[in-house]
């Protein structure tokens, strides 16, 4: 089974620019959650979808935001770049709950490292 | 608020040795799910190790295992007979609904051969 995939690997922007991230999340898993890591700050929770809606958002700006598509691949997106937004974007995929699986645990992807200059 | 804090930024340890992890928590949730995660140079957290929260037996897996202490919101990595593969930042997390996790800022481990 393929594991999670986010695209792409690495990504450099301008101060201003807008940028979208994608993740395709494990055969079969619906809900996908996105993280922020960097030095400062560490992992930090960015937002969580199941099913297409949005059930859990972190402490995040507007400018932030995500969506979930019908087969469960996920995108997200950063609107008027800034220095700080330079960071390693995870996304991680569960089953969810109601699909019968009692296990929740969390399988990440590599991440894309987006470069804001 | 729910918090994760790991005070060693660093340790190291000689391939074949054991090693302890430090994490506690605080949080005012009773039903909640702790982690360990790996992440080697390659970017990738993998995960470690799972514990529940309402589980009083501590988890283990292979050579990793937990000291669990609810009462005291402490959390505990051992990895026995380090290998040089095990050298990565290891993260403790905490998670209680959706998937919303809540990491410390990391441990760097160095097995040294």
């Amino acid at each position: 089974k393929a594991g999670v995939t986010q695209t792409p690997r690495y990504l450099i922007k301008t101060r201003g620019q807008q940028v979208t991230l994608s993740c395709s999340p494990i055969s079969g898993h619906r809900s996908v959650s996105w993280y922020q890591q960097t030095p400062g700050q560490g992992l930090q929770f960015l937002f969580e979808y199941f099913s297409e809606t949005q059930r859990n958002k972190g402490n995040f700006p507007g400018r932030f935001s995500g969506r979930q598509f019908s087969n469960s691949r996920s995108e997200m997106n950063v609107s008027t770049l800034e220095l700080g937004d330079s960071a390693l974007y995870l996304c991680a995929s569960s089953a969810g709950p109601g699909t019968g699986a009692t296990n929740e645990k969390l399988f990440f992807g590599s991440g894309t490292q987006l470069s804001v200059l | 608020a729910q918090t994760v804090t790991q005070s060693q930024p660093e340790m190291s340890v000689q391939e074949a040795e054991t090693v302890t992890l430090s994490c506690t928590y605080d949080t005012s949730e009773s039903n909640y799910y702790l982690f360990w995660y790996k992440q080697p140079p390659s970017r990738q957290m993998i995960l470690v190790i799972r514990q529940e929260a309402y589980k009083q037996q501590n988890a283990t897996e292979n050579r990793f295992s937990v000291n669990f202490q609810k009462a005291a919101k402490s959390f505990s990595l051992k990895i026995s007979d380090s290998q040089l593969g095990d050298t990565a930042m290891y993260f403790c997390a905490f998670e209680w609904g959706h998937n919303d996790m809540r990491f410390g800022a990391g441990t760097r481990l160095t097995v040294k051969p």
